[in-house]
């Protein structure tokens, strides 16, 4: 069974960081590109960031570019995302998803349930 | 960055009909396009990929088609479990995007 854990959000103040973990089993990690997705409160599903199965390939969305970073470890079956200068913006559950696809995309086909982040002073 | 615009957003509809939901990209990404459907308090679902390959246990009942800049998803029988939000997703280029959302609602 396909099972995707996220862990390391909370509460943080404007500007400072925080780091994401997703913990995969169930599945050959190292086969897939995997997600972050985040919604905020209320509002619909916002695309933020992608790895290829080697790390060869990252992209991330406008609104993240040059603030967050994505990484995996696949020895360890984990993808992080690292958020630093973080605003109240960013303020949303994120969501780890595992794609179909090893290099390109083909849909996010297994979710976590998400760890929230709250971004206020 | 490509901008993805579903219409409507909202939709009332009573079990048994038949709804379409459309998704436009502002530029033109082949069939790289998926939607999803989302549950209050849930993870999101996909229903189908490359723009019409139905992902694996959904029902037969959704569809999707187009290409190029214009899709639709389609729900031929509506049943009470597919009250939910829709979202299409391009998957043609970094960055990524979400569609606005679909609220599909009870009459």
């Amino acid at each position: 069974e396909v099972q995707l854990v996220e862990s390391g959000g909370g509460l943080v103040q404007p500007g400072r960081s925080l780091r994401l973990s997703c913990a995969a089993s169930g599945f050959t990690f190292d086969d897939f590109v995997m997600h972050w997705v985040r919604q905020a409160p209320g509002k619909g599903l916002e695309w933020v960031s992608g790895i290829s199965w080697n790390s060869g390939s990252t992209g991330y969305a406008d609104s993240v570019k040059g603030r967050f970073t994505i990484s995996r470890d696949n020895a360890k079956n984990s993808l992080y995302l690292q958020m630093n200068s973080l605003r109240a913006e960013d303020t949303a559950l994120y969501y780890c998803a595992k794609d179909r696809g090893r290099s390109i995309s083909s849909g996010q086909d297994y979710w976590g349930q998400g760890t929230l982040v709250t971004v206020s002073s | 960055a490509i901008r993805m615009t579903q219409s409507p957003s909202s939709l009332s509809a009573s079990t048994g009909d038949r709804v379409t939901i459309t998704c436009r990209a502002s530029q033109g990404i082949s069939s790289y396009l998926a939607w999803y459907q989302q549950k209050p308090g849930k993870a999101p679902k996909l229903l189908i990929y490359a723009a019409s390959t139905l992902q694996s246990g959904v029902p037969s009942r959704f569809s999707g088609s187009g290409s190029g800049t214009d899709f639709t998803l389609t729900i031929s029988c509506l049943q009470s479990e597919d009250f939910a939000t829709y979202y299409c997703q391009q998957y043609y280029s970094y960055p990524y995007s979400f569609g606005q959302g679909t609220k599909l609602e009870i009459k």
